[in-house]
């Protein structure tokens, strides 16, 4: 199971950061990569970025030097932060596990991050 | 990087068939793709994989009701004796060289 928490309300140009709580799983898994997506309200799913058992962490183009995905090996938790955020940041952000092939093939609940004053 | 084209809606009748497409661009004739499923207000399911033959490996607890195929740069999602339960929305998702990408997604309405 993956559960997302993080504050539900961030300011504008503030930093948005979330964790997943990996359970039944291990973040340092060699057969799986974790990652972050998210969801405008209304519209379709973006990739974010997602991190491989080594720590090595991949992003989308759409980010350009704004978010870090991380993980805490010793706590089992994936983690987000994503910089200098503006309204359109607002979406449901899921935390999901890649399976073989590298397809997401868990998803967690998500959790809604509205970016407002 | 591949980029993925999904019609916006589709509907089809209780009790029927309905195939969806995602398409690849081209130069991904043989690019394996993803599809998910999203309920109004739920987190997405995984629902199978399928490569550019056509074989697909469905997730964990997915119908018989739901298959997969390939043609050319077309990768269907293929739903059968329809229910009121599948109306949701659908996903394509591809991966390459450590990026992933979704498609925008096919708003199905079951009639």
């Amino acid at each position: 199971q993956l559960q997302e928490s993080g504050p539900g309300l961030v300011k504008p140009s503030e930093t948005l950061s979330l964790t997943c709580n990996v359970a039944g799983g291990s973040v340092d898994d060699n057969n799986h990569y974790w990652g972050w997506i998210r969801q405008p309200p209304g519209k379709g799913l973006e990739w974010i970025g997602s991190i491989n058992h080594h720590g090595t962490a991949y992003y989308s183009p759409s980010f350009p030097s704004r978010v870090t995905v991380s993980m805490d090996t010793s706590k089992n938790l994936l983690s987000l932060n994503l910089y200098s955020v503006t309204a359109a940041d607002t979406a449901m952000y899921y935390c999901a596990r890649h399976g073989t092939n590298y397809f997401v093939d868990y998803w967690g609940q998500g959790t809604l991050v509205t970016v407002s004053s | 990087q591949p980029v993925l084209t999904q019609s916006s809606s589709a509907s089809a009748s209780l009790g029927s068939s309905v195939k969806l497409t995602c398409t690849l661009n081209s130069g991904h004739t043989d690019s394996m793709i993803a599809w998910h499923q999203q309920h109004p207000g739920k987190a997405p399911r995984h629902l199978m994989k399928i490569d550019g033959s056509g074989t697909h490996t469905k997730g964990s607890g997915i119908p018989d009701r739901f298959s997969g195929s390939s043609s050319g740069t077309d990768r269907y999602l293929t739903i059968s004796n329809l229910q009121s339960e599948d109306e949701a929305d659908y996903y394509c998702e591809a991966w390459d060289s450590q990026s992933w990408v979704f498609g925008g997604g096919t708003k199905l309405t079951v009639l």
